[in-house]
């Protein structure tokens, strides 16, 4: 059982915006940010999004995220099918005094 | 450019101990944590604890104390996990990951290693 809550699947169309949410607490999301992660089949995670809407370098700006209260949200707009893949948010969690993951949402573009 | 190697994949009998070592380049190894997190087959991701090399220290999570011990090589920029007692569901991929932000608040994993596959058999 994750701290944090993500549903375990979404889906889209080419070209199709779809976002995926994950839900925390007060000890966690809401007193932190969050940071997202892209888990392509049979590679590592990579940093997506970090302090809730930053991308690093390289990440397109089709991706975006956001956060509010004890709750965040990865946007994906113009989905390809190179997006197809398992996200995961993150945070740091000030009770169990370290990083808590969302059991991760596998993203399928039909 | 910056990057984290990790040691290759791992066969171990149940109650043995395995250590995985991830070698850092590209950036100040002392600066920046090296965080390991887990994830079994078809699961998620689980943190397992972090280290900080410019002092030794470290923080491990509730699940892992007792059977886990994060170290580091500074002269070779190299940090080590190494887990004790293993059991079958203990197999897993094992990534390191460089922690970055100013504090917890912005705290997040910015560089990754490739993995390192534990089986745990019999």
């Amino acid at each position: 059982q994750s701290v944090l809550t993500q549903p375990p699947s979404a889906s889209g169309t080419p070209g199709q915006r779809v976002t995926i949410s994950c839900s925390g607490s007060s000890s966690n999301i809401g007193g932190n940010t969050v940071s997202w992660y892209q888990q392509l089949p049979e590679t590592a995670p990579k940093l997506l999004i970090y302090m809730n809407n930053q991308r690093p370098s390289g990440v397109p700006d089709r991706f975006s995220g956001s956060k509010s209260d004890t709750s965040a949200s990865l946007a994906i707009s113009g989905l390809q099918s190179e997006d197809e893949a398992d996200y995961y948010c993150a945070t740091w969690d000030d009770s169990l005094k370290g990083v808590v993951f969302g059991g991760g949402t596998k993203l399928t573009v039909l | 450019q910056v990057q984290l190697v990790q040691s290759g994949a791992e066969v171990k009998k149940p109650g043995a101990s395995v250590r995985v070592s991830c070698k850092a380049s590209g950036y100040t190894f002392t600066s920046y944590e090296i965080n390991w997190v887990r994830q079994a087959t078809g699961q998620g991701l689980e943190w397992m604890g972090w280290m900080e090399p410019n002092t030794g220290n470290t923080a491990y999570a509730e699940d892992f104390r007792g059977r886990v011990t994060m170290t580091r090589s500074t002269s070779t920029a190299t940090a080590y996990l190494e887990l004790s007692n293993l059991r079958s569901d203990d197999t897993a991929v094992y990534f390191c990951a460089r922690g970055a932000g100013a504090d917890y608040f912005y705290y997040h994993l910015d560089v990754w290693g490739k993995g390192t596959t534990v089986t745990v058999s019999s």
